[in-house]
């Protein structure tokens, strides 16, 4: 079964950063590229960017460079991300997706999401 | 980037009725859609991709068609598991984008 299970609820102050992970099971993660997606309050779905694993290779919304950051770990079948220089607007639900095997730009498994919240 | 516009935003309908989702988007996307399900507590589904490919594992009761800038998402003879949140998402070029959602509700 695949599996991605996100680290937990963050609550940061303002100016600071977060990094949360989606650890990967059920599947080689070096086969798959990994994508997170924002969902602000109340609002819709933001891609936020996309890393192969296999290959160390990022790419980024241009709406979210400069904030996120995305790493991963192939020994630990593990993503990460960063977020930096938090501001309310940061504060939403974050999931890892998993891009399909046939068409990495679908999502075709995805995580229980990951609250942060950005409050003094 | 490609804005994705959802309609209805919400749709009430009951177990065994047909209902059909929009998506329309401000450029051509050829047939580069997909749809999710979002439903509390569980993970987000992929249904459909490529405008009108099912997902393995989905019931055929779901069906996408459309293609350019206008899509469609059919859920026939809707079961109690159908009602939640539905969202289209554009795949065909960077950033990809999501709509706005669309709420279907029992009735």
């Amino acid at each position: 079964e695949v599996k991605l299970q996100q680290s937990g609820d963050e609550l940061v102050r303002p100016g600071a950063s977060v990094k949360m992970s989606c650890k990967a099971s059920g599947y080689t993660f070096t086969d798959y590229a990994m994508h997170w997606v924002k969902q602000s309050p109340g609002q819709g779905l933001e891609w936020i960017g996309t890393i192969i694993p296999l290959i160390d290779t990022t790419s980024y919304n241009q709406k979210f460079k400069g904030k996120a950051t995305l790493t991963a770990d192939k020994s630990s079948n593990t993503a990460y991300m960063e977020l930096s220089r938090l501001t309310s607007e940061d504060s939403a639900v974050y999931y890892c997706a998993r891009g399909a095997f046939n068409n990495y730009r679908v999502m075709d498994a995805w995580g229980q999401g990951a609250s942060v919240t950005v409050s003094s | 980037d490609v804005q994705m516009t959802q309609s209805p935003y919400n749709l009430a309908a009951s177990p065994g009725e047909s209902v059909s989702i929009n998506c329309k988007a401000s450029k051509s996307i050829s047939k580069y859609l997909a749809w999710y399900q979002q439903k509390p507590g569980k993970a987000n589904k992929l249904l459909i991709y490529d405008g009108s490919t099912l997902q393995s594992g989905i019931p055929s009761r779901f069906s996408g068609s459309g293609s350019g800038t206008d899509f469609t998402l059919t859920i026939r003879s809707l079961e109690p598991e159908d009602f939640g949140l539905y969202y289209c998402q554009q795949h065909n070029e960077y950033p990809w984008t999501f709509g706005g959602g669309t709420k279907l509700e029992l009735k």
